[in-house]
Order: C-alpha cells, then sequence, then structure tokens
C-alpha cells in the first residue's frame, strides 16, 4: 500500500482564521514532506522531516507552521493567509529521506486551499 | 537557465500513438530520475524510478535515461485518453540535500 492521505480535500478561509492542513501514512516512511502548488506550475517544495525533525524549511513565510506529531503523520498550520497562498498543497513521504531507491517520493492527493 | 527543462505543451495526439516526454538537465549530480503523473486536481503518481543510464520498461511506459547527454525520455505506447495528464519529470541530486527538482510539466492530450 503506498498510500498518502490528506485531509481536508478542499479548504476555504478567510485571512483571519486558523486552520490545520493534515496528513497520513501507514508505509513506515521516515521522511515526510510538504509542497505548495500553484496552477500549472510543478510542485515547490516547502518543508522535510526526517525521523520527525524539521530538516529542511525552504524559507516559508512563518504564517506556515509544520508540526510532526508521530512518524506518520504530518500537519501544516496555517495562520493568517493571504489571497495568494491559494494553491493545492501535497504532502509526500518516502523511506528515509536518503539515497538509492529510498528517496522514492508517494504524494497525496493535497488539500485544494482557497484564502478570501 | 532552469536546472531541469521541461516543454511545457501542450501535448496533442491521437489514440494509438507513441507519445515522447522529454527533460534536459544542467546539473551532473543528478543521478536519480522519475516521471510522475498527475491528473487534474489530483497528487502527482509515481509512474518511473530509474538511476541507470539505459532504458526500463513498465506495461506501455518505458523510461530512458542518457547521463551522458543530460537528457531524459518517457515513451507511452498505445496511448489511450486515460493517459491524458500532466507528466512532470523530477530528479535528484547526490550533492547537498537531496530534494527532488521537477520540470515543469508536460500537459499531454490522447484524442479519442
Amino acid at each position: 500500500d503506498t498510500e498518502v492521505t490528506q485531509t481536508p480535500k478542499h479548504l476555504v478561509m478567510g485571512m483571519t482564521n486558523k486552520k490545520s492542513l493534515k496528513c497520513e501514512q501507514h508505509m513506515g516512511h521516515r521522511a515526510m514532506y510538504w509542497y505548495k502548488q500553484k496552477a500549472k506550475k510543478p510542485p515547490e517544495l516547502m518543508f522535510v522531516y526526517s525521523y520527525e525533525k524539521l530538516s529542511i524549511n525552504e524559507s516559508v513565510p512563518s504564517r506556515f507552521s509544520p508540526e510532526c506529531p508521530n512518524s506518520s503523520l504530518l500537519n501544516l498550520h496555517l495562520h493568517a493567509l493571504q489571497p495568494e497562498d491559494s494553491a493545492l498543497y501535497l504532502c509526500a513521504s518516502s523511506q528515509e529521506g536518503g539515497l538509492a531507491g529510498k528517496e522514492t517520493q508517494y504524494f497525496g492527493p493535497g488539500t485544494r486551499l482557497l484564502v478570501l | 537557465q532552469k536546472e531541469v527543462e521541461q516543454d511545457p505543451g501542450p501535448l496533442s495526439v491521437p489514440e494509438g500513438a507513441i507519445v515522447s516526454l522529454n527533460c534536459t538537465y544542467s546539473n551532473s549530480a543528478f543521478q536519480y530520475f522519475m516521471w510522475y503523473r498527475q491528473y487534474s486536481r489530483k497528487g502527482p503518481e509515481l509512474l518511473m524510478y530509474t538511476y541507470s543510464s539505459g532504458n526500463k520498461e513498465d506495461g506501455r511506459f518505458t523510461a530512458q535515461v542518457d547521463k551522458s547527454s543530460k537528457y531524459i525520455s518517457l515513451f507511452i505506447r498505445d496511448s489511450q485518453p486515460s493517459d491524458s495528464a500532466t507528466y512532470l519529470c523530477a530528479m535528484i541530486s547526490i550533492q547537498g540535500a537531496q530534494k527532488l527538482v521537477f520540470g515543469q510539466g508536460t500537459r499531454l492530450t490522447i484524442n479519442p
């Protein structure tokens, strides 16, 4: 089973709201990722967690706050977002965040976020 | 110059045709190569993963890597309307932070 699940599928929020995106995988993967994807563009990496520790933050604004409560779960907390943050937010996981076949990333279906 | 170049298309071909999708890259440290398929409003789905130069076949899909030319391809045989999607090449460097670097994606339409 190579499934990564994400909730909610769709989210509409105002600029003053606080919301969270959730991601879950049960493949025993130890690396998890958040990506942002705008229309007709490739995914852009936001954060990487490896063994539940934040290993990469691609200079993402602090209004996005990731959290990895355990090896299967990844959250993205959202606060005071801007309309330009509207996008598809993708979660992915890989075996260890290393090389040699272990780096294959499996993506979830995404959460489509609209900020009004 | 982008690290990975991929023609965004759109590419439209008749059903049954052989489709060729390509990416070029500039960084010789890229050693691991992937092709993802992404349907509209869905997450990317891994199609092929290759490391060595040469061909790798999986059903109607063949991935080809030419490291000397820094060129990768995905061939789709007997294309079907269900193959209509955006195809993203992606690669990982063995140096520095091991992040996926994506091409722009090629939008493909297979016409019945």
